[in-house]
């Protein structure tokens, strides 16, 4: 699987925009940009992912660059409750032998304070 | 409803004993995993099954041994237990989807301390 690069840590002020970056510049064709956060002590938490196109939930907004070797989540105003470590994960699709594997680096630390 | 649930939240056990972890899916997914999380945070997968067939299993010592009675359990028993055992470990579901993404939910975690 490709490999991210993630900064170490961010802050937001809350109600701002959170854009936590991400890059991976060897990302083949066939493989997804995901992103799951893991707020403190609990279970990783599903946010978005994407395959070329921007995309957008309830949740988040992912930016992928037209190279596909960068992306953005982007949490449109930030809460308290969105202070987490924030994964950024690229992966193939379903087939093949890594078959729905996810490689969790290091992850982005993102504090939002009031 | 939680959709996936882990038994017991916390265990705390002594070297060389033999422990079970449970874990339980609502959710209607056919495929499961475990995860690892040590101290340092770091996760890392364990085991994967796709209908009660193990289909990923990482280096991980083979005193660590899943079991899945059917699509929506998927156990891990763990003898011998060591020191170095002592993690999170993470149950997570999602539905198996050719060509196109799937994102995996995840249970609450076991907390295994190795006294």
């Amino acid at each position: 699987d490709a490999k991210t690069t993630q900064p170490p840590s961010m802050d937001c002020a809350e109600g701002r925009a959170a854009n936590l970056p991400c890059n991976h510049s060897t990302i083949s064709g066939n493989e997804y940009v995901y992103w799951y956060r893991q707020i403190h002590s609990q279970g990783p938490q599903y946010i978005i992912h994407g395959l070329k196109n921007n995309e957008t939930n309830e949740m988040a907004s992912l930016i992928i660059t037209e190279d596909r070797k960068s992306s953005t989540l982007i949490l449109p105003h930030a809460t308290l409750r969105d202070t987490a470590v924030y994964y950024c994960i690229v992966r193939p699709t379903a087939g093949g032998t890594s078959y729905g594997k996810l490689t969790f680096g290091q992850g982005t630390i993102l504090t939002v304070h009031p | 409803d939680t959709a996936v649930s882990q038994t017991p939240k916390y265990l705390v056990t002594q070297m060389g004993n033999d422990k079970s972890i449970k874990c339980e899916q609502n959710l209607g997914h056919d495929t499961m995993y475990w995860y690892k999380q040590d101290s340092k945070k770091f996760l890392k997968i364990m085991f994967s099954y796709n209908n009660k067939e193990l289909i990923i299993n990482e280096t991980v010592p083979n005193r660590f041994s899943p079991k899945s009675p059917d699509k929506a359990h998927l156990n891990l028993h763990i003898n011998s237990l060591e020191l170095g055992d002592s993690a999170v470990y993470f149950c997570a579901s999602s539905q198996h989807k050719l060509a196109q993404g799937n994102e995996q939910y995840f249970g609450p975690g076991t907390r295994l301390t190795v006294t």
